[in-house]
């Protein structure tokens, strides 16, 4: 099955911009592998943030949106804030099965 | 409120099996795909299986594919995966996740030692 590759580990500065992205081991992912992005912070569930690309949930915060990039998928985050440390997974459709990326620490610093 | 709450985990040795179960609340559970996700201890997300609204399609990812199997009862609102042939590697924390990844259980530890 196909491979899903993120970063490994991320630095964002207070209030800076970072993005994020997800590579498929197949070829260029795009909308028809229906990006999704979760957060997960350490002793909790994952939480959905970004489906189909770049669909918010109700409770995702606005700072954060998705798109594609350069045959990527990505996730962009302007205006970091300390609570936004966590690991972030991105997840792609493969026309049945579904794969995690290995996940991108992120730290605020 | 929409609540999935994962159960049947526990301490069990190489080689035997598990019935895990996902009992949903708070939303229409016959209209939506179901996900089994699990994570291995400090490791990352794995996806498993899912099985859509009338159990008739599954799918699996596959390195579990003959050893684990989902299914669902609708009349219970209730979500299944049976494990078998329990591995050192399938020790992991295992969640029951709605259709859209919206909504995420807790999840329930599996533990694979002798």
């Amino acid at each position: 099955q196909a491979v899903v590759t993120q970063e490994p580990s991320l630095t964002v500065s207070p209030g800076g911009t970072v993005t994020l992205t997800c590579g498929s081991s197949t070829g260029a992912v795009t909308s028809g592998h229906y990006p999704y992005w979760f957060q997960q912070r350490p002793g909790q569930a994952p939480r959905a943030l970004i489906y189909d690309t770049n669909y918010k949930h109700s409770w995702t915060p606005g700072r954060f949106s998705g798109s594609l990039l350069g045959g990527k998928a990505a996730l962009t985050l302007s205006g970091a804030q300390p609570d936004d440390e966590a690991e972030y997974y991105c997840l792609l459709y493969y026309g049945g099965p579904w794969v995690f990326g290995g996940g991108t620490k992120l730290t605020v610093l | 409120e929409v609540q999935l709450v994962e159960s049947g985990g526990g301490l069990v040795q190489p080689g035997g099996s598990l019935r895990l179960s996902c009992a949903v609340s708070g939303f229409s559970f016959s209209t939506y795909w179901m996900n089994w996700v699990r994570q291995a201890p400090g490791k990352g997300l794995e996806w498993l299986a899912n099985i859509n609204q009338d159990g008739s399609e599954k799918f699996y990812v596959d390195s579990v594919k003959g050893r684990f199997t989902t299914s669902r009862d609708n009349a219970k609102n209730s979500l299944y995966l049976e494990i078998n042939s329990l591995r050192d590697e399938d020790t992991a924390v295992y969640y029951c996740v709605k259709g859209q990844m919206d909504a995420w259980g807790k999840g329930t530890t599996v533990t694979v030692s002798s």
